[in-house]
C-alpha cells in the first residue's frame, strides 16, 4: 500500500523564482492538504484541494497556488519566492473530502537564497 | 491567545517512565484531535486520534480528552529511547465539513537511557 509521495526532496531557489512541489496522496485517499513548517514550528495550513477544487485556504497570499488532478495528485506552486519561503512542505492525503486524519508525506525541503 | 498551546519543553524523561504531553486549544467547536510524531528532520506521523471525551488507549499511548477544559494529553507508558521526539498536538476546527488542521508547536521529548 503505497503511501503519500512527494517531490522533489530537497530544492534550493532564489528570491524571485517560482517553485512547483509535487504529491501523491495514499492510495484510496482523494483529498489532498498542504503545509508549511518553519523551523521549530508546527506546519501550518496553506489549502486543501477536493475533487479538482480548493475547498478551503489558510492565511497565505496568492503567490501560493495549487491544483488537483483527475487521479488525486496535486502541485503546489509558489512565485515570486521570498527568504521566508525557506521551510519544510508538507503534503497531507485523507479520504471523503474531509480534511481529518491527515497522513503525511516525507516533505519537501526549500531553500531560498 | 494561540489556537493551539503546547509546552515546548524539553521534557526530559527515564526510560521505563511514563512521559505526559499536554496540550490545550481555544476553538470549543473543535471537533477531532491528533497527535502526530515527528523525529528531527523528518515529517509527521499519526500516533493517535481522539474524537470523544475521555481515554483511548492505544499499545503504550493514551490520549486524555476534556472538552470542557478544552485539553488534550498524551500518555506514554514504558518510555524508550526511540520516543525521543517532537510531538505535535493537531485540532480539526471543523468549517462546513472542510477540516483542516492547527497545529501546536510542538513538545520535545527526550527519553534518558
Amino acid at each position: 500500500d503505497a503511501g503519500v509521495t512527494q517531490s522533489p526532496t530537497h530544492l534550493i531557489k532564489t528570491r524571485g523564482q517560482q517553485v512547483t512541489l509535487r504529491c501523491s496522496p495514499k492510495s484510496g485517499h482523494d483529498t489532498v492538504s498542504w503545509y508549511q513548517q518553519a523551523l521549530g514550528q508546527g506546519p501550518q495550513f496553506i489549502f486543501q484541494y477536493y475533487e479538482e477544487e480548493e475547498r478551503q485556504r489558510g492565511n497565505f497570499p496568492d503567490r501560493f497556488s495549487g491544483h488537483q488532478f483527475p487521479n488525486y495528485s496535486s502541485e503546489l506552486n509558489v512565485n515570486a519566492l521570498l527568504l521566508g519561503d525557506s521551510a519544510l512542505y508538507l503534503c497531507a492525503s485523507s479520504f471523503g473530502g474531509k480534511g481529518d486524519t491527515q497522513y503525511f508525506g516525507p516533505g519537501t525541503r526549500l531553500t531560498v537564497l | 491567545q494561540k489556537e493551539v498551546e503546547q509546552n515546548s519543553g524539553p521534557l526530559s524523561v527515564p526510560e521505563g517512565a511514563i512521559a505526559s504531553l499536554n496540550c490545550t486549544y481555544s476553538d470549543r467547536g473543535s471537533q477531532s484531535f491528533f497527535w502526530y510524531r515527528q523525529y528531527s528532520g523528518k515529517s509527521p506521523e499519526l500516533i493517535m486520534f481522539i474524537y470523544s471525551n475521555g481515554d483511548k488507549e492505544d499499545g503504550r499511548f493514551t490520549a486524555q480528552l476534556n472538552k470542557a477544559s478544552q485539553y488534550v494529553s498524551l500518555l506514554i507508558r514504558d518510555s524508550q529511547p526511540s520516543d525521543s521526539a517532537t510531538y505535535l498536538c493537531a485540532v480539526a476546527i471543523s468549517n462546513f465539513g472542510n477540516e483542516k488542521l492547527t497545529f501546536g508547536t510542538g513538545t520535545r521529548l527526550t527519553i534518558i537511557p
